[in-house]
């Protein structure tokens, strides 16, 4: 059974800290992981991640893949309080049968 | 694009009732999905289906029913609600499931947050 696990599943810091956030993978056939940030309502797409060591940047958003020890991070830098939500990680498989999501990390920038 | 939207927002239902969840996407998306989310649970899947006239069972079916009639639409039926069945619903569309690469991005609707008391 495909298994995501994300680490921690909730942290509190300041404005203006760095942050990175863990997801560890244990999968049959990997494709894909994907990250997805969580406010209200539904998740939003952050990044697909194939191929290890290749870093994907979004603004202060970044993430990269090892496939070798099999996790991937996702960094933040200069938190603002915009970015406190839910970060989800999910991998995508070799089938149709859709994601396998983490638990997810709730993480809470305050001011 | 209204993208991935979803109906009704809200429900509350008793238990054995039965209702439909309506999940509709306009970019011609072949796949779809069903997703359930529960505090400290994560996403998980319920049914998916590849194309129209194609279902297949997620992680946690029992309870739920769907059918895929035209590539729009992908309707998720409760047939005899159940407390356990409490959760925020999302419906998710990607271009393909097989592909790879780009297609398997999933799009989500905004959900709707059923309780049955």
């Amino acid at each position: 059974e495909d298994k995501v696990v994300q680490s921690p599943l909730s942290l509190v810091v300041h404005e203006g800290d760095t942050v990175t956030l863990n997801c560890s993978y244990e999968v049959t056939n990997f494709r894909s992981l994907l990250w997805y940030k969580q406010e209200k309502k539904a998740p939003t797409f952050l990044f697909m991640l194939t191929s290890s060591g290749i870093e994907k940047k979004s603004g202060r958003l970044s993430s990269i893949l090892d496939k070798k020890e099999l996790f991937s991070i996702l960094n933040i830098t200069a938190t603002q309080t915009g970015d406190s939500a839910i970060y989800l990680c999910a991998h995508s498989g070799g089938g149709a049968d859709g994601l396998t999501f983490g638990k997810g990390t709730h993480l809470i920038i305050q001011p | 694009n209204a993208g991935v939207t979803q109906t009704p927002k809200f429900q509350v239902l008793k238990t054995g009732q039965s209702m439909t969840l309506q999940c509709a996407q306009d970019m011609n998306h072949e796949y779809m999905s069903w997703y359930r989310q529960d505090p400290g649970m994560g996403l998980r899947l319920i049914h998916y289906s590849v194309g129209a006239g194609i279902t297949d069972q997620g992680e946690v079916p029992n309870g739920y029913n769907v059918s895929r009639s035209t590539t729009e639409d992908f309707p998720l039926r409760l047939l005899s609600a159940a407390p356990s069945q409490t959760s925020v619903y999302f419906c998710a569309s990607s271009y393909q499931a097989y592909s790879g690469g780009a297609r398997d991005t999933q799009y989500f609707g905004p959900g709707t947050r059923l309780t049955v008391l």
